[in-house]
């Protein structure tokens, strides 16, 4: 069965304060990983797919990375702004449907 | 707006009660979600449809049925509320992926906050 799962839980950084989130994750066949971020009352934005070991791709001050076995997430320079939850998803496609296997998000919190 | 959205945002109820959710895409996708977060925030795949077709259906009591009238819309019907039915439950919307194409991601509403009382 496939499995995701998110460390740190909860992270407290300063603004300007670097550091990574981590993704491991158990798969039969990796299709994709994703990233979303979630705000409070929303629904998990996108914010990228990797798709094989050694991928990177970045926006802003975000940067995710994949191995065979685990993604990070990096926040370079963070702002208060990037406060939210982080969920990492990997995914099966069942007859074209995206089954997402979601972790339990880290809960990122920017303090000014 | 291009969005996909549900209603309502807010949803209290008592046990017992039989209620639905609505979701709407105009984003042109052909594949809609179901999804429940519960409240340790683990967001779990319940429904699937493309064009009308049911896809994925994972375990999910029977009082749960979902139905597409048509490929921009996706409700949820509830029977005979429970208190561990309490939970934020999101609709989601994608292009159906497969082949060696990149798959487009899933796209989600805002959710519904389903309190059972």
């Amino acid at each position: 069965e496939d499995q995701v799962t998110q460390s740190p839980e909860a992270l407290r950084l300063q603004e300007g304060e670097s550091s990574s989130l981590n993704c491991s994750y158990t798969v039969s066949g990796l299709r994709g990983l994703f990233w979303y971020r979630q705000d409070p009352g929303k629904g998990p934005e996108f914010l990228f797919t990797l798709y094989s070991a050694g991928e990177e791709k970045e926006k802003e001050r975000l940067k995710a990375t994949l191995t065979k076995k685990e993604s990070f997430l990096h926040i370079t320079a963070p702002k208060p702004e990037d406060s939210a939850t982080y969920l990492c998803a990997v995914q099966a496609l069942i007859q074209g449907a995206q089954k997402l296997v979601f972790g339990q998000g880290t809960r990122l919190t920017i303090n000014p | 707006d291009t969005a996909v959205s549900q209603t309502p945002k807010y949803l209290v109820t008592q046990m017992g009660n039989d209620k639905s959710i609505k979701c709407e895409q105009n984003l042109g996708h052909d594949t809609m979600y179901w999804y429940k977060q519960d409240s340790k925030k683990f967001l779990k795949i319940m429904f699937s449809y493309n064009n009308k077709e049911l896809i994925i259906n994972e375990t999910v009591p029977n009082r749960f049925s979902p139905k597409s009238p048509d490929k921009a819309h996706l409700n949820l019907h509830i029977n005979s509320l429970e208190l561990g039915d309490s939970a934020v439950y999101f609709c989601a919307s994608s292009l159906r992926g497969g082949g060696s194409s990149y798959n487009s991601p899933l796209h989600f509403g805002n959710g519904t906050r389903l309190t059972v009382t």
